[in-house]
């Protein structure tokens, strides 16, 4: 069975600041892709960034980006001069080629932006 | 617009009593699927759908029940068998693929409650 981790409940980060999320998984699976989702306040989600397992390259969605280590399975999410609207539960989900497509999630980080 | 509609936003269920949650989408995936998320917890897979009249069960089946009569309707009942049903539940959907890269779309989900 696949599991997603992520190690930190809660972290905070200046308005204009970078802050990383970590997120590390554990699969024996050869093909997979790691997302991440973010969940507002009015609790409905949204993806926020996706890789490929088999890309070496890293994501990039505008100020988000991933910190792929495949040997370490760990896919952090760094954002980038944080803006008070990412202020979100942060999720981390996986799936496999094997697995029908279902996706196991993390138990979330919880962002608060500060102004 | 396309989307995923769930309905009501929130839900209260006497003791013995069977609720169903409405999940509608108009993006026209052909996978659907239905999601718990408890307090402090990510999500958990109760029920999976990739065709019409066909759906599968996920990590917490006991105690729900599902059916797929429509492509674009996808209706989770929470059965009186399901002794700890209070938690926030999440609809979703997604292209279906092979490769399980297909991120998933997410309706603004149904907070159930005991009485």
């Amino acid at each position: 069975a696949q599991t997603v981790t992520q190690s930190q409940p809660e972290m905070s980060v200046q308005e204009a600041e970078t802050v990383t999320l970590s997120c590390t998984y554990d699969t024996s699976e050869s093909d997979y892709y790691l997302f991440w989702y973010k969940q507002p306040p009015s609790r409905q989600m949204i993806l926020v960034i996706r890789q490929e397992a088999y890309k070496q390259q890293n994501a990039t969605e505008n100020r988000f980006s991933v910190n792929f280590q495949k040997a370490a399975k760990s896919f952090s999410l760094k954002i980038s001069d944080s803006q008070l609207g990412d202020a979100a539960m942060y999720f981390c989900a996986s799936t496999y080629n094997t697995n029908a497509g279902k996706s196991t999630f993390g138990d979330g980080t919880t962002l608060t932006v500060k102004p | 617009d396309g989307g995923i509609t769930q309905s009501p936003k929130y839900l209260f269920r006497k003791e013995g009593q069977n609720v169903t949650l409405s999940c509608e989408q108009n993006l026209n995936h052909d996978a659907m699927y239905w999601y718990r998320q408890d307090p402090g917890q990510g999500l958990r897979l109760i029920y999976y759908s990739q065709i019409v009249n066909d759906f599968q069960k996920g990590d917490i089946a006991e105690g729900y029940s599902v059916s797929r009569e429509k492509k674009e309707s996808f209706p989770l009942t929470v059965t009186s068998a399901q002794k700890n049903p209070t938690a926030f539940y999440l609809c979703a959907s997604s292209i279906w693929s092979l490769e399980a890269n297909e991120k998933l779309f997410f309706g603004s989900g149904t907070q159930l409650s005991v009485l």
